[in-house]
């Protein structure tokens, strides 16, 4: 199986801030990676497909990047309803697996 | 509108069984994959099952392989999960999640807002 490992585990940011969330695969999946957005109580949300596609209807201070075996996600200026928890996903082999995700917290 | 609405989730003793289902509406059911994804207490995402637009296609997770069975109703636009022998360990929250067109998988572009599952005597 393909390990997915994010970092920071949780990270502490200000509205306005310039995030970046790193994802990195055990093994090359091409620019087999997705990105979800989750709120507590909340089904996840996908924000990012194929490593850099926005979604559409998700607002464009999100951008995702990379390739091969490393990833990120930026948040360009954080804004109060970007605090949520971050999961990146490999579609490159079964079984599909996420990363453990990123809590992002209000400072 | 994209809607998927899960049901049939409680509580069940270890080796039970349970049946889920996922009502799909606002698009063409029989166009797309469909999986479901669990969410364990506190814990993260696992993707647990995936069947292809036509049913010819179909994979589990390891952990649930022989004790799970996916399977839809394109006719009723509909998606389940059958649930044999479960184990503490299945105990989560689990979500229908669209996948994309034809026998693709993923990404999961619309999610139910899942039903909860648990495993305890």
């Amino acid at each position: 199986d393909i390990q997915m490992t994010q970092s920071p585990s949780s990270l502490s940011a200000s509205v306005g801030d310039r995030v970046t969330i790193t994802c990195r695969a055990s093994q090359s999946i091409n620019t087999y990676l997705n990105w979800y957005q989750q709120k507590p109580g909340k089904a996840p949300t996908l924000l990012i497909h194929a490593a850099s596609n926005l979604q559409s209807g998700v607002p464009s201070r999100f951008s995702g990047s990379g390739s091969w075996t490393h990833f990120t996600l930026t948040i360009s200026s954080l804004q109060p309803e970007d605090f949520a928890t971050y999961y990146c996903q490999q579609g490159y082999s079964n079984p599909r697996t996420f990363g453990q995700g990123t809590k992002l917290e209000i400072k | 509108e994209v809607q998927l609405v899960e049901s049939g989730g409680g509580l069940v003793q270890p080796g039970g069984s349970l049946r889920l289902s996922c009502a799909a509406s606002g698009f063409t059911f029989s166009d797309y994959s469909m999986n479901w994804v669990r969410q364990a207490p506190g814990k993260g995402l696992e993707w647990v099952s995936y069947i292809s637009s036509s049913r010819t296609i179909i994979y589990y997770v390891d952990s649930v392989r022989g004790r799970f069975t996916i399977s839809r109703d394109n006719a009723k636009n509909s998606l389940y999960l059958q649930m044999n022998r479960l184990r503490a360990e299945d105990t989560a929250v689990y979500y229908c999640a669209r996948g994309n067109f034809g026998d693709y998988i993923d990404p999961f572009d619309y999610w139910g807002q899942g039903t909860l599952v648990t495993v305890s005597s």
